[in-house]
C-alpha cells in the first residue's frame, strides 16, 4: 500500500533563508509526483508535476527533485519570502485515478 | 475565467439532515474528484468520475452519493448515514482520463462543513 509522508510537519525561518521541503513515498511505481500550495481554508495550487521518468522540475524560486529508487521527492525554495508562507503537499500518482497525499508541511517565513 | 467554483463556502448540518455541495468547472475537464481533509491527515479520496454519468467509490465512500449528469458539475451528498462529517470538503478536476503521466489536478476552493 503506497504512503506518502512529509517531514517536518512544521517549519519557521526566517526571510532570505533557502530550504528543503521533504516528501517521501514507499512504492515507486508512480506515474508521477506533484506538489501544491495550499493558503489556510483555500483550495490547492499546483507548483510543480515531475513525471515518472524525470529527476526534477524548476519554477522560477522552486525546484522540485525525485529519486524513484529511493522513494523520496525535496521540493527546495530559494530565497524564501513571507508570502511563500502556506503548507505544501506532496501527492504520488499512484494509478489511472489514483492520488495519494501527504499530510503537509506547514512552513511560516519570518520577516 | 476558466476554473473550478465550489458552493457554498461554509456550510452547517444539523444531525439527521442531508446535504449538498455543489462543484462546477468550465476547464471542459473529463474527470471529477471529490476528497475530503481533516486536520493532520492527508486528502482522502470519497468518489470520481471519468465521464458523465459514470462514477467510482473512493476511500471513504461511506456516507455519501454523487451524480455527473453534465460534464460541468459533480455534486456530492452528505448524508445522515455519514457518522463523523465535519471537515474541509475538496472538489478537483483532471484534463484526461488517466492515460498520461504529465496530468494534473486543479481543486477547488473548498466548502467547510460543520454539524451542528
Amino acid at each position: 500500500k503506497q504512503e506518502v509522508t512529509q517531514i517536518p510537519a512544521a517549519l519557521s525561518v526566517p526571510e532570505g533563508e533557502n530550504l528543503v521541503l521533504n516528501c517521501s513515498f514507499t512504492d515507486s511505481a508512480i506515474y508521477n509526483l506533484q506538489w501544491f500550495r495550499q493558503d489556510p481554508g483555500k483550495g490547492l495550487t499546483s507548483l510543480l508535476l515531475i513525471q515518472s521518468s524525470q529527476r526534477e522540475q524548476t519554477s522560477g524560486r522552486l525546484n522540485a527533485s525525485l529519486d524513484k529508487s529511493s522513494g523520496r521527492s525535496t521540493l527546495y525554495i530559494a530565497a524564501s519570502q513571507p508570502g511563500d508562507s502556506a503548507t505544501y503537499l506532496c501527492a504520488v500518482r499512484a494509478g489511472t485515478y489514483k492520488y495519494i497525499f501527504g499530510t503537509g508541511t506547514r512552513l511560516k517565513v519570518l520577516a | 475565467d476558466g476554473g473550478i467554483t465550489q458552493s457554498p463556502k461554509y456550510l452547517f448540518r444539523k444531525e439527521g439532515q442531508n446535504v449538498t455541495l455543489s462543484c462546477e468547472q468550465n476547464l471542459n475537464h473529463d474527470a471529477m474528484y471529490w476528497y475530503r481533509q481533516d486536520p493532520g491527515q492527508g486528502l482522502r479520496l470519497i468518489y470520481y468520475s471519468q465521464i458523465v454519468n459514470d462514477f467510482q467509490k473512493g476511500d471513504i465512500a461511506e456516507g455519501y452519493s454523487v451524480s455527473r449528469e453534465k460534464k460541468e458539475s459533480f455534486p456530492l451528498t452528505v448524508t445522515s448515514a455519514q457518522k463523523n462529517p465535519t471537515a474541509f470538503y475538496l472538489c478537483a478536476s483532471s484534463p484526461d482520463r488517466g492515460g498520461t503521466s504529465t496530468d494534473t489536478q486543479y481543486f477547488g476552493p473548498g466548502t467547510r462543513l460543520t454539524v451542528l
